[in-house]
Parts: structure tokens; sequence; C-alpha cells
């Protein structure tokens, strides 16, 4: 059967370390990737996609990789700040069009 | 991107009544969707709202239950019909400028409690 999996519930890490987030996947192809994040009672924000033909994508201080070999994305969040605590969703094209979320990861950034 | 607005934000409705949803976009948009978030749960895909034909349903909801209108292209309401506790969710609406982009930018969501 069709599955995502972030690597964990929740996560906890030290101010100034890199979060690092996993998502799997289990029969699926996508030719798209993304990551969004959510603070709660809000709407998810979209921070990055990366398409099956690259490898490594960056903005500021995310950086996503996309392992289609693995079935597998990173999420790393660099000099993380409390700021950067929220969950953390990945997503992936089921179809071409519409896009299907993992269960998320929440991220606790600890001074 | 674009400022989303839901109405209402949130809503306790009685079971077998109905309630609509509105997104409002402010400025012109080529997809729009509807998602349900459940209690500690990740997003799930309700349908996409075409502009001036029938909604496109993902598998396991149906126009009866969930009804949806687009009259153009920053406009389209949800109505979740005949409601049970299980109704209870999050409900939100997402759009994507421009075809294939794939980047979706949310709304704020509803928060719908049945009683």
């Amino acid at each position: 059967s069709q599955k995502i999996e972030q690597n964990s519930e929740a996560l906890n890490i030290q101010e100034g370390k890199t979060a690092t987030l996993t998502c799997n996947y289990t029969n699926y192809s996508p030719a798209y990737l993304q990551w969004y994040r959510q603070d709660p009672g809000r709407g998810p924000v979209f921070l990055l996609l990366i398409r099956e033909n690259e490898k490594e994508k960056r903005k500021e201080r995310l950086k996503v990789t996309f392992d289609t070999t693995l079935k597998q994305s990173l999420f790393h969040i660099t000099a993380s700040q409390p700021a950067d605590s929220a969950t953390y969703l990945c997503a992936l094209d089921k179809n071409g069009q519409n896009f299907v979320f993992g269960p998320g990861t929440r991220l606790s950034v600890l001074p | 991107s674009a400022v989303i607005s839901q109405k209402p934000s949130r809503d306790i409705c009685q079971r077998g009544t109905s309630l609509t949803i509105q997104c409002q976009v402010d400025s012109q948009v080529t997809m729009m969707f509807w998602y349900r978030q459940q209690p500690g749960q990740s997003l799930t895909l309700i349908a996409t709202a075409n502009q001036g034909s029938e909604a496109t349903y993902e598998s396991g909801f149906v126009i009866d239950k969930f009804p949806i209108s687009r009259p153009n292209l920053t406009f389209s309401t949800l109505t979740v019909s005949n409601m049970s506790p299980e109704d209870s969710s999050i409900y939100l609406c997402s759009v994507e400028f421009g075809h294939h982009s794939y980047e979706q930018y949310f709304g704020p969501g509803t928060r719908l409690t049945v009683t």
C-alpha cells in the first residue's frame, strides 16, 4: 500500500544545532516533493519544492535532498533557532497534479 | 503570494445540519483545493474546485456530502452536509498560481466542531 512516513512525531534539538527531518515514501513515484511548515492554529506555509532530477535544493538556512532510489527526502535546518519550532510536513505528488501529505514532525528548538 | 481568507474561522454545529465555508483570495488563481485536517493528523485532500464546472473529488469524498462551488477565479465554497461528530475537523482551502507551479498557499482554516 502507499505510505508516507516522517521520522518521528516530535524532535527536540538545541538552539544552534542542525535539525534533520526525514520523509520516506512507499509505492509512490513522485516527480516533485515539497516541504511545508505549520504553526498551531494556522495553515501550512510552503517552504521548498524539489524535483526528481534535483539532488539538493537550498534556501537560506534550509536544505532539502531528494533520493528517488532510497525513496527519501531529508530536510535540514542549520543554525536552528527557537522560532523554527513548528510542525514540518512533506508532501509529494501522486499523479502530477495533486499532492499527498505526510503526518508531520513537530520540531522543538530549545534555547 | 496572496492573501487567502476563510469564513467562518470556527463554528460549533449540531449534528444533521450543514455548514458552508467560504474561501476568498485577493487575486485570481488557477487552482483551488479543499483539505481536511483531523485533530493531530495531517492534511487530506477532499477535492479540487474547478472554476465553472463540477469539482473533482478524491476517493472517499462525494459531492452529496461535500458540495463545492467555484463561481470565479477568486472564490470558492465548501459545504459540509448532514454533519456528524466525525466531521469535526479543520477545513483548509489552498491555491496555486499558474498551471503546474505546485506551490500551494493555504488559508488559515476553519475549525468545525459537531456536537
